[in-house]
């Protein structure tokens, strides 16, 4: 158990749907980092909170949205799903702001039908 | 378990060998670089990391060479065991930037 929290682990939905992934972080740790992996494209990164704040965003496409809360938790939001969305989504958490060996969970898995 | 399905480069060793995993990177701005394990169905666990003005880091079983005038990376897994069969990602920041993943490379250890 690597102390950061996903839930659910597995998600089945039908396009054009809205779906919400959550992530609480190890304990002590103030950022949230979201990645997307799919086939053929490796961990792609989305977006970043840091103690409640956006911090950095990647290749996040509009239909996605995130926010991390007073607790620490993070969720991320994608609406009118494509099948193009089926991918596994990682969160990972670090004390500080910066990138240092961060840890992940063990992702969500969603596919899209 | 889950398989991550990407279409990887494949390394292929025996048991008890010395593995090399390569890696090229591509932001000569770069200064932290890490490896990742990524078992079949979880999710990519912390291995080594290097910082850019060391060039060699070695941990249990493992050393990270680093390369900057190439711009190039290595893990090396020394005594491979089954236990070691998953894909290896490197990855590499600038400041505080988040971490960019390269493909990965699957490695499998034949007994």
């Amino acid at each position: 158990d690597s102390g950061v929290t996903q839930t659910p682990k597995h998600l089945i939905t039908a396009t054009g749907q809205r779906v919400t992934l959550r992530c609480s972080p190890r304990s002590g740790d103030l950022s949230v980092y979201w990645y997307q992996q799919s086939l053929d494209q490796g961990l792609q990164f989305l977006i970043q909170y840091y103690n409640g704040e956006e911090r950095a965003k990647g290749n996040i496409l509009e239909r996605f949205s995130a926010q991390q809360f007073p607790d620490l938790h993070s969720e991320l939001n994608l609406s009118s799903l494509e099948l193009g969305d089926s991918a596994l989504y990682f969160c990972a958490s670090s004390v500080e702001g910066a990138p240092y060996g961060y840890t992940f969970g063990s992702g969500t898995r969603l596919t899209v039908v | 378990g889950e398989s991550v399905g990407l279409h990887l480069p494949t390394l292929s060793v025996q048991e008890g060998d010395n593995s090399i995993i390569n890696c090229a990177y591509s932001n000569s701005a770069s200064d932290y670089f890490i490896w990742y394990k990524q078992e079949s169905g979880k999710g990519p666990q912390f291995i080594i990391d290097i910082r850019s003005n060391m060039d060699k880091r070695q941990g249990q079983r493992v050393t990270v060479l680093l390369n900057k005038t190439v711009k190039h990376l290595s893990l090396q897994i020394a005594a491979t065991q089954p236990g070691d069969s998953a894909v290896y990602f490197c990855a590499e920041a600038s400041g505080n930037t988040p971490l960019v993943f390269g493909k990965g490379t699957r490695l499998s250890v034949i007994a």
